[in-house]
């Protein structure tokens, strides 16, 4: 079957540096994506992976290797307004999204 | 862990026709369910939420005469796109929550992939 997992939740303190993770395991792969959600809000796109490495974004990178079935999301100098949910979706090879359940992010100060 | 289907993943219609697209939450109730609609590389936009038994909300610009959902059952809401035409094509995405244990997750269906000719 098809799988994506990332960790359930994670905590981190505000200005350091976070790596959320997630793992997948789909019939094909045409891409990978981050989004953000914020509680009671619409997702909103952080970025998309389809060949291996690093794409650097601002504060936020994703990285991708297709041979493990990898990817990590890293935000550095953490905000109080990177309190979310992110989630990783994985375009399988009939272009449907298989997502992953969400990592809730909780940023302390 | 929950999963949401969405029936069918593609279709191809000819323009003027209605089409209906399904979302099922297969392992759990869902009180509200949010349809989406995604454009490539970008942010999801709300279409509306839909409460079981009740009218869906739309959100402003979309039209609600043109979209018609139906959420008859705690595990079924339904989009009809009436009317089709081409500058409808796009990935719908339907997503659902519980009211029970876990309400502020939602579960994201695969998407519907609608194409109008």
């Amino acid at each position: 079957g098809q799988n994506i997992d990332q960790p359930t939740e994670m905590t981190a303190t505000e200005g350091a540096i976070v790596q959320i993770n997630c793992t997948y395991q789909t019939s094909g792969f045409n891409g990978l994506f981050w989004y953000q959600q914020h509680a009671g809000e619409a997702p909103t796109f952080l970025s998309y992976n389809v060949l291996d490495g690093l794409e650097e974004k601002g504060r936020f990178s994703s990285f991708l290797s297709r041979s493990k079935g990898y990817s990590y999301l890293l935000l550095k100098e953490l905000q109080m307004k990177d309190s979310a949910s992110y989630l990783c979706a994985v375009m399988d090879s009939n272009y449907q999204l298989i997502w992953g359940a969400g990592t809730k992010l909780i940023i302390k100060p | 862990g929950a999963v949401v289907s969405q029936h069918p993943s593609w279709v191809i219609c000819k323009s003027g026709t209605s089409v209906k697209i399904e979302c099922r939450s297969l392992d759990f109730q869902a009180t509200t369910m949010f349809w989406y609609r995604q454009f490539p590389k970008q942010s999801l936009m709300l279409m509306a939420t839909s409460n079981e038994g009740s009218k869906a909300t739309y959100e402003q610009g979309v039209e609600k005469d043109k979209f018609l959902i139906n959420h008859a059952s705690l595990t079924l809401s339904t989009l009809t796109v009436t009317s089709a035409h081409p500058e409808d094509s796009s990935f719908y995405i339907c997503s659902a929550k519980t009211s029970g244990w876990d309400t502020d997750t939602q579960y994201f269906g695969p998407g519907t992939r609608l194409t109008v000719l």
